[in-house]
């Protein structure tokens, strides 16, 4: 069974949506999530930390369920440079050195 | 300042030969990782190094080897290219302070086994 697992989408969109993708992890013992967005045929950049009491940061929320062992990533009113592919990462307390990447949701919004 | 500098940035090889892929950081970080990402599989780990002098196994070792040379230095050598190794390669630091646990990535490493 795959750590971290991703609706690989795609999820095709128009400008001034809202779209949420979710993201499932397997270890418990989890600690820190994160989202990571990734431009096609660039690096990923950290797009924002997930904490346990949920966070925002602009058009973009987070949330974490510990209990169902998921983590969520919400985008209000979609913009045409929201266009990526958002990877969810998950680095176990076990070892704090190890982050275990989902596959990617990718999104495309349209004009 | 450069952050994560990775080379070369494109390699093809022909199956059985070796190259090394080279990544240097000036972020002063301790950590430094090697990944791959194929698609549909995300980001592999295959070897990570927590501190100067020392190296560890990820998920996906076999087939490379690697070197923390420095603190800023972190190579991953393939020493018998092989087909399935065809990927884009990553090389990440982890931060400290207030961006403790942020992955910083270099730009890639495209390379192709014939």
């Amino acid at each position: 069974r795959k750590e971290v697992e991703q609706d690989p989408g795609p999820f095709n969109v128009p400008e001034g949506a809202t779209v949420a993708f979710n993201c499932t992890y397997s270890n418990s013992a989890s600690q820190s999530f994160f989202w990571y967005r990734q431009d096609c045929r660039k690096e990923p950049k950290l797009l924002m930390s997930v904490y346990s009491s949920g966070n925002e940061d602009g058009r973009f929320t987070a949330q974490l369920n510990r209990a169902s062992q998921y983590i969520s990533l919400l985008i209000r009113d979609s913009k045409l440079s929201d266009s990526a592919t958002y990877l969810c990462v998950v680095n176990p307390v076990y070892n704090f050195n190890k982050f275990y990447f989902g596959s990617g949701t990718k999104l495309n919004v349209k004009p | 300042n450069a952050g994560v500098t990775q080379t070369p940035k494109f390699q093809v090889l022909k199956t059985g030969q070796s190259m090394t892929l080279q990544c240097a950081q000036d972020m002063n970080h301790n950590s430094m990782y090697w990944y791959r990402q194929d698609p549909g599989m995300g980001l592999r780990l295959i070897y990570y190094s927590a501190s100067e002098g020392t190296t560890d196994k990820g998920e996906v070792p076999n087939g490379y080897n690697v070197s923390r040379l420095n603190k800023r230095e972190f190579s991953l050598r393939l020493e018998s290219a092989a087909p399935s190794q065809t990927s884009v390669y990553f090389c990440a630091t982890k931060g400290t302070g207030t961006n403790t646990g942020e992955l910083f990535f270099g730009e890639g490493s495209r390379l192709t086994v014939l």
